[in-house]
């Protein structure tokens, strides 16, 4: 198994453009999410979904656009980039309740972007 | 909202030494999460518990849920340079799913 793939690792973009960052993963999870982490600030819910057609909105969701038609894609939409979002992004993913590891979440390598 | 406290913010320490942190919650917890993240990676799930009371073991790395539920703790024995990275807790947010983590623990192991 691949676990839980990202792209582009890297991204440097102009403020107002668009870009959307990819996120797979193979292990049939139900739950997929998206996180940014910036210094001293941990990790950050931006959105997460909880199965095919069911998103929802995290604690830092202004900005930013998800959508979730297949089981193993979750990509991320930044409609237009500002600076305030130069950040180390992070999908993740795993089970859903009731299996008892519903909160054990697999990250991917994470997308560093740069908004200029 | 939930928060976490992390502490330390950061450690430096020989190789060899033994490592303590912890983290503690302004609420009631009924899972806690031990992630390390290695530099330019994404987080790991070092420890997972489930239990207050709980003590869990993974190698050199040794978890404890609190006993008020509220707090838990990660003890790393004799340290090596590879342990170098970022050591996050977690803990289950206020919706299904959703995971609210602590600022960090950085930890640096001198050789």
């Amino acid at each position: 198994n691949a676990g839980v793939t990202q792209t582009p690792k890297f991204q440097v973009l102009k403020t107002g453009q668009s870009m959307t960052l990819q996120c797979a993963q193979d292990m049939n999870h139900e739950y997929m999410s998206w996180y940014r982490q910036d210094p001293g600030m941990g990790l950050r819910l931006i959105h997460y979904s909880v199965g095919a057609g069911i998103t929802d909105q995290g604690e830092v969701p202004n900005g930013y656009n998800v959508s979730r038609s297949t089981t193993e894609d979750f990509p991320l939409r930044l409609l237009s980039a500002a600076p305030s979002q130069t950040s180390v992004y992070f999908c993740a993913s795993s089970y859903s309740w009731p299996s008892h590891s519903y909160n054990e979440q697999f990250f991917g390598p994470g997308t560093r972007l740069t908004v200029l | 909202g939930q928060q976490l406290n992390q502490s330390p913010q950061s450690m430096f320490i020989q190789e060899g030494e033994d490592v303590s942190m912890n983290c503690t919650s302004s609420s009631i917890f009924n899972t806690w999460l031990w992630y390390k993240q290695d530099p330019g990676e994404g987080p790991v799930l070092l420890i997972a518990l489930y239990k207050a009371g709980e003590l869990t073991s993974n190698g050199r790395l040794t978890a404890q849920f609190g006993i008020t539920r509220k707090d838990s703790f990660l003890n790393i024995s004799a340290s090596i340079p590879s342990d170098v990275g970022i050591y996050f807790c977690a803990g289950p947010g206020t919706s299904y799913g959703k995971l609210t983590f602590g600022q960090g623990t950085i930890l640096t192991v001198h050789p």
